[in-house]
């Protein structure tokens, strides 16, 4: 357990309206990371994070955008919902052990946009 | 096109059996995970892998890196229906970009 929470858990919106969905780390960890999970494709990399105000885009950033004012919260936001974000969201942080970084993911986010 | 393709896509055996699904690129990693992910959750780590041609046991699973290190297999041995769920690889590059493949569904029937 990683200390890693997401919220909502679940949300349905509509197209065109913003959504913010937050990741909450307990253990001070520099790196953050959101992707997004859609069958047959895995796990894509939205954007990331390597400290506060320090963020990057992933493999997929069009059309969100993300905020860390302080270490344990990294902030997904989808200015403008469409149908292709709906998806289940996940979080994740980095945890080093002498070479080998680990990831550890939060429980998700399911996003529905109609 | 993935990165990372994982086959099979989707595996259904019954309690007892052997099973191995496979983790194959065409790029070099410098090193490779495994994570088990069940519904409703995120995917939890397995294994590491960071050496060519190495093989580490994990009770009835068994994971391989290829010696070229650009795949990876994971054996089960006497599947038990909790070994079911979506079984994802993960390879890192040396410039610390993290790909995953798209999954290989296990379903172990009792």
């Amino acid at each position: 357990d990683a200390g890693i929470t997401q919220s909502p858990r679940h949300k349905v919106t509509e197209t065109g309206t913003p959504v913010t969905l937050r990741c909450h780390q307990t253990e001070n960890h520099r790196y953050m990371y959101w992707y997004r999970q859609d069958p047959g494709h895995g796990l894509r990399l939205i954007h990331y994070s390597y400290g506060v105000k320090d963020t990057d885009k992933g493999e997929v950033s069009d059309g969100y955008s993300v905020s860390r004012s302080k270490t344990e919260d990294f902030l997904l936001t989808l200015e403008s919902a469409t149908s292709s974000q709906t998806s289940v969201y996940f979080c994740a942080i980095r945890r080093t052990s002498g070479n080998t970084d680990t990831q550890y993911f939060g429980p998700g986010t399911r996003l529905t946009v109609l | 096109t993935q990165l990372l393709e994982q086959s099979p896509q989707f595996l259904s055996i019954q309690e007892g059996e052997n099973l191995t699904v496979y983790c194959n690129s065409s790029s070099v990693f410098s090193s490779l995970q495994w994570y088990r992910q069940e519904p409703g959750e995120g995917p939890v780590l397995l294994v590491t892998v960071v050496t060519g041609g190495e093989v580490k046991k994990l009770k009835r699973l068994t994971f391989q890196f290829g010696d070229a290190r650009k795949d990876s297999s994971l054996h089960i041995t006497a599947a038990q229906p909790g070994d079911t769920g979506l079984y994802l690889c993960a390879g890192k590059s040396n410039n610390n970009d993290m790909r995953f493949g798209a999954g290989t569904r296990l379903t172990v029937k009792p």
